[in-house]
């Protein structure tokens, strides 16, 4: 399996652009999370999904951020506009239920910087 | 609110040494206690867990510590090495209710050779 794929691994643009991230969970999986990492903040829980419906985006820090995930086997995180207080490295990361315990899987993220 | 509290922020440890890396929660319905590993560059990997029936959950030179009744656990790593150098996230998580994960905020390992 390749994991948890991310595009783009880095991206950088001007405040004010709109930058979508993609997520393409591993296969099967049917719970997605989407994550972001600062130095300040640590790790942080934007959103998840189970089997394609969010259940929680409390963590969205603003209206700015949207997330979708049209199917199973792929989500975007949208933030428009962009500021530079949003850079930071975000991760996505897909896990399956069904078991009692169950371990996430990250993505090798992406590293967002907006100028 | 922080869910699950880790501390120290950062740790230095000379080669051979132990590194102990602590974890405290309030919410008694967590019953998954996991550790991921974080090498720069890279996104966080499980590196070991614990459920709430056992006190002691050992893996190689990794050992996760757990006291139910003060709400803590912690990780050891024994005969640290070089290549153990990196951010080490705690988290806890109820069942597969949601798998939500809350994680604590990271510790940087050094390991000076």
């Amino acid at each position: 399996d390749a994991g948890v794929i991310q595009s783009p691994r880095h991206e950088v643009t001007e405040m004010g652009q709109e930058v979508t991230l993609r997520c393409k969970p591993i296969s099967g999986h049917n719970s997605l999370f989407w994550y972001r990492q600062t130095m300040m903040r640590g790790l942080e829980l934007l959103i998840y999904f189970n089997n394609n419906v969010p259940i929680d985006d409390s963590g969205m820090p603003e209206d700015r951020f949207s997330a979708k995930m049209p199917n199973a086997s792929f989500s975007t995180l949208k933030i428009q506009p962009s500021e530079p207080r949003d850079s930071a490295v975000y991760f996505c990361a897909s896990t399956s239920n069904g078991r009692t315990y169950n371990e996430q899987f990250f993505g090798p993220g992406t590293r967002l910087t907006v100028l | 609110q922080q869910q699950v509290k880790q501390s120290p922020q950062s740790l230095i440890v000379q080669k051979g040494g132990i590194s102990i890396i602590n974890c405290a929660y309030e919410n008694t319905a967590f019953d998954y206690f996991p550790w991921y590993q974080q090498f720069p560059g890279k996104g966080p990997a499980l590196l070991i867990a614990i459920r709430p029936d056992v006190s002691e959950k050992k893996e190689g030179r990794f050992t996760i510590s757990f006291n139910k009744s003060a709400k803590q656990f912690s990780l050891h790593i024994m005969d640290s090495q070089p290549g153990d150098s990196a951010t080490y996230f705690c988290a806890a998580s109820i069942g597969n209710t949601g798998n939500q994960f809350y994680f604590g905020t990271g510790t940087s390992l050094t390991v000076i050779p």
